[in-house]
Order: C-alpha cells, then structure tokens, then sequence
C-alpha cells in the first residue's frame, strides 16, 4: 500500500465546476504539498500545509491532521486549470525527503 | 529569474554509456534532490542533499551517482546508462528549516532516453 493516496485518479469536469481533490497518507508528517504539473512536465508548487486551510486565488486547500487526510478544491474550474495535481507529504520521521502520492489528471472541458 | 535550472532538456543515450545532469539553483536554499518520474509512479527520490557537502541516497540510488559542488550546484550522473533509466530526471531545491515553514522548487526536467 502507498504511504500517500489521490482519489480520483482521473478527472474530467466542465468549466466553471467546482472541483475536489483528495489525498490519504498513512504516515506521520510534519508538512503536506500540493504540487502543479502541466501537461509540458513542469511542476510548480501550489501549497505546502501543516495544518487548517489556506487559499490562494481559486485554489483552497485543507488538512486534517487527525484524519490523515487532505483535500484541494478549485472554484469556477477553467480549462487552464488542466493539468496532474500532485499530493506530497513530508515525513517526520529521518532527514528531510518528500513522499509523493501518484497524481490525478484533471482535464476541464470548455 | 529566480530558479531550479536543469540541464540538458532531453538527452538520447546508448546502453552504457554515461552522462550527467547539472542543476543549479539561485535561492541559496541548503537542501536539493533529484527525482524521477515514471508513467504510472509517483515521484520517487534518488538522492538528496541536506546541506553543502553532505548526499545521501534516497529510494532509487541504484545506477546513479551525485556530488554537491557548492551551495548552488548539485549533479547527476549515470555511468553506465541501462534501459531502466529511461524517465523524466527533476531536481528540486528547498530551504532548511522548521517542519512547515518551507517549500520546494522544482526545475524543468530533463527527459531522458536509454536506447
């Protein structure tokens, strides 16, 4: 089994949609990433949470750390928005090394 | 601008031979890593570097070797390149620092194929 868990894989939603991006991890962490890569393989880091919620722009992510557990959201998705979303969590245990989930594709139809 | 720059792009390699992958960043960040990426598999570390001076191997350390040069620079290289080494190669700086106050930055890629 991962240690880190993206659901759903694969994601296809019409513009304007709100959009939900979830991520398990069964590991103890000291911080979570959320991670951009579009489709010419770039990757560009949205957010790293340690706890609560933060929100940038359309983006809006949350963590509950209790519940080992993560979510993205996008509001008023745009097909732009097209790309992998990529979960990573930072393990408190040894020297400082990201774990990463496998990624969900999320593709915005106009 | 501010960065991860990685080089080369893209690379085409026969069975045994060698090469190396050069990164550099400018954000004086004490930690780089090199990832690799494969279809289907999250990002999975080959080697890191906590700080100038010190590497360490990661999850695939296997076929690859890393020097740190400074505080900027930290390279790859593959000596004796086999199929399996066919990826996509990131590398990635961040700063050291308590558990949740940094982030990573990631170069480009380079795209890489083992014939």
């Amino acid at each position: 089994k991962n240690e880190v868990e993206q659901s759903p894989q694969n994601l296809t939603a019409q513009e304007g949609e709100f959009i939900t991006i979830n991520c398990s991890y069964s590991v103890g962490i000291s911080a979570l990433h959320w991670l951009q890569q579009h489709p010419g393989g770039g990757i560009v880091s949205l957010f790293m949470l340690s706890s609560g919620k933060k929100k940038h722009g359309r983006l809006i992510a949350t963590i509950n750390i209790q519940e080992k557990h993560s979510s993205l959201h996008i509001t008023a998705s745009h097909p732009r928005d097209s790309a992998v979303y990529i979960c990573a969590v930072r393990i408190t245990q040894g020297a400082q090394k990201l774990v990463f989930g496998q990624g969900t594709r999320l593709t915005i139809n106009p | 601008n501010a960065g991860v720059t990685q080089t080369p792009k893209f690379q085409v390699l026969k069975t045994g031979q060698s090469m190396t992958l050069q990164c550099a960043q400018d954000m004086n960040h004490n930690s780089m890593y090199w990832y690799r990426q494969d279809p289907g598999m999250g990002l999975r570390l080959i080697y890191y570097s906590a700080s100038e001076g010190t590497t360490d191997k990661g999850e695939v350390p296997n076929g690859y070797n890393v020097s740190r040069l400074n505080k900027r620079e930290f390279s790859l290289r593959l000596e004796s390149a086999a199929p399996s080494q066919t990826s996509v190669y990131f590398c990635a700086s961040s700063e050291t620092g308590t558990a949740s106050n940094y982030g990573y930055t990631f170069g480009s890629g380079t795209r890489l194929t083992v014939v």
